[in-house]
């Protein structure tokens, strides 16, 4: 159980377009779904988290409306990157926790994005 | 601001050896504390956790971690290390008191790669 996937596994855009990442949690109801970002050997940085139904709260240095997140359902969230550019390749890894397991977070296979 | 250190960035052992990955946090209130390991181009998968109650605890894959209140530390023990676990180990901290925008929000360290020689 607990089982959290994302689509797409990778990705490749030009720069300049914009990128859709999904992150789904495939039996269980994701009251909150975090959204991180890894730098290749790096450790992982929290970009937002999103609770359902709202608006997500971005960590310090996240420009919101580059990485837009919509948590529009209680097993859907996605992350959309805005206008790309190379620097924005990355590896994103997405979590999700449930209503009063707020402390244990399930992760995706992450998305590699790179933009060209 | 809470914070967690990985002091090792790379560690080799031979298969069969004993091995400990070493984390220290920083945190001014009752952690919640997390091993995950990452295979390379995958997410993250929970070893063990700690939230309370026996400061030793055991998690899959042989693995366990000791949460040692006077040293700040929730070290990960080992002791008998297969190929397979060759990977990236990450120590996190959570938020025992978590709430309003701080609500399950978990920082991680440096992480250690782990290579295993046959």
């Amino acid at each position: 159980g607990a089982v959290v996937s994302q689509h797409p596994s990778r990705v490749i855009c030009k720069s300049g377009t914009s990128v859709k990442i999904e992150c789904r949690s495939l039996d269980f109801q994701a009251t909150t779904m975090f959204w991180y970002r890894q730098f290749p050997k790096q450790s992982l940085m929290l970009m937002a988290t999103s609770n359902e139904g709202s608006k997500a709260t971005y960590e310090q240095g996240v420009e919101k409306d580059k990485f837009l997140i919509n948590h529009a359902s209680l097993t859907l969230s996605t992350l959309t990157v805005t206008s790309a550019h190379p620097e924005d390749s990355s590896f994103y890894i997405c979590s999700a926790s449930r209503a009063g397991h707020y402390n244990e977070q399930f992760f995706g296979p992450g998305t590699r994005l790179t933009v060209l | 601001a809470q914070s967690v250190t990985q002091p090792d960035i790379h560690i080799t052992v031979s298969e069969g050896a004993s091995l400990e990955l070493r984390c220290n946090y920083s945190y001014g209130a009752t952690p919640y504390l997390f091993w995950y390991v990452q295979s390379p181009g995958q997410g993250l998968q929970l070893l063990l956790k700690y939230f309370s109650g026996d400061t030793l605890v055991q998690g899959i894959k042989g693995f366990e971690a000791e949460f040692k209140r006077s040293q700040s530390s929730f070290n990960l023990r080992k002791p008998s290390v297969h190929w397979s676990d060759a990977a990236e180990y990450f120590c996190a901290v959570g938020d025992a008191n978590a709430g309003g925008t701080s609500y399950g929000k978990l920082t991680f360290g440096q992480g250690t790669i782990l290579t295993v020689h046959p």
